[in-house]
């Protein structure tokens, strides 16, 4: 059963524009919510992440959305660059600490 | 610099072959984690420790087992290693109050 869901499993987007990545998830005693870049043949790094108690944190050219209502969260990345091409992950984690991961989506930046 | 380091890049095993993954972190952190990533599957948990000689069963454990001995070691073992066990397997860790922190990956390759 998957908790932590992502639904496109791809994106392209043109250099400069804006990439929205999408992450739902259906148990609401999750607390703690992140996202991780994958490039390939490397482990997950850390991005951004966000606290239930807010509903926007933002770092740079990445800004984490909240809406716990509707249990969904987005990562924005303005403007995208090439070097963002990657998998991002989406990641839960409940107060028993155990982090939930999405299925990821592949995010291309096309220059 | 925080560091989770996985023994090897790429393996390339027999069927049957009994295989360890070892994990060393130098963050002095208490929990530690294996999880297989697969296309379209995205990143499941195989099993998880939060103390020395202490571990839990994950979403996959099946044909797994673990050995933790030092705090700063989780080794993942394949019994007898079958082809479905093809994978990257990527190991973690946390403090239980931060994000994960990630190994390179191993992607292992059973014939």
């Amino acid at each position: 059963d998957q908790q932590v869901k992502q639904n496109s499993p791809s994106l392209s987007v043109q250099e400069g524009r804006i990439s929205i990545l999408n992450c739902d998830y259906t148990n609401s005693m999750f607390d703690y919510f992140l996202w991780y870049k994958k490039y390939p043949a490397e482990g997950p790094t850390f991005l951004i992440s966000i606290s239930s108690i807010k509903d926007k944190n933002e770092d740079g050219r990445f800004t984490v959305f909240l809406n716990k209502s509707a249990k969904h969260l987005s990562l924005h990345i303005v403007p995208s660059q090439p070097g963002d091409s990657a998998v991002y992950f989406c990641a839960s984690q409940n107060t028993g600490n155990q982090f939930y991961f999405g299925t990821g989506t592949s995010l291309t930046v096309i220059p | 610099d925080v560091k989770v380091t996985q023994s090897s890049r790429y393996l390339v095993k027999r069927t049957g072959e009994k295989v360890f993954l070892e994990c060393v972190q130098d963050m002095d952190h208490e929990n530690m984690f294996w999880y297989r990533q697969d296309p379209g599957l995205g990143l499941r948990l195989i099993y998880f420790s939060y103390d020395v000689k202490m571990k839990e069963k994950g979403d996959i454990p099946e044909g797994y087992s673990v050995s933790r001995e030092k705090k700063e070691r989780f080794s993942l073992i394949l019994e007898s290693a079958s082809t479905n066990q093809t994978s990257m397997y990527l190991c973690a860790s946390d403090t239980g109050n931060t994000e994960a922190f990630f190994g390179q990956g191993t992607r292992l390759t059973v014939v």
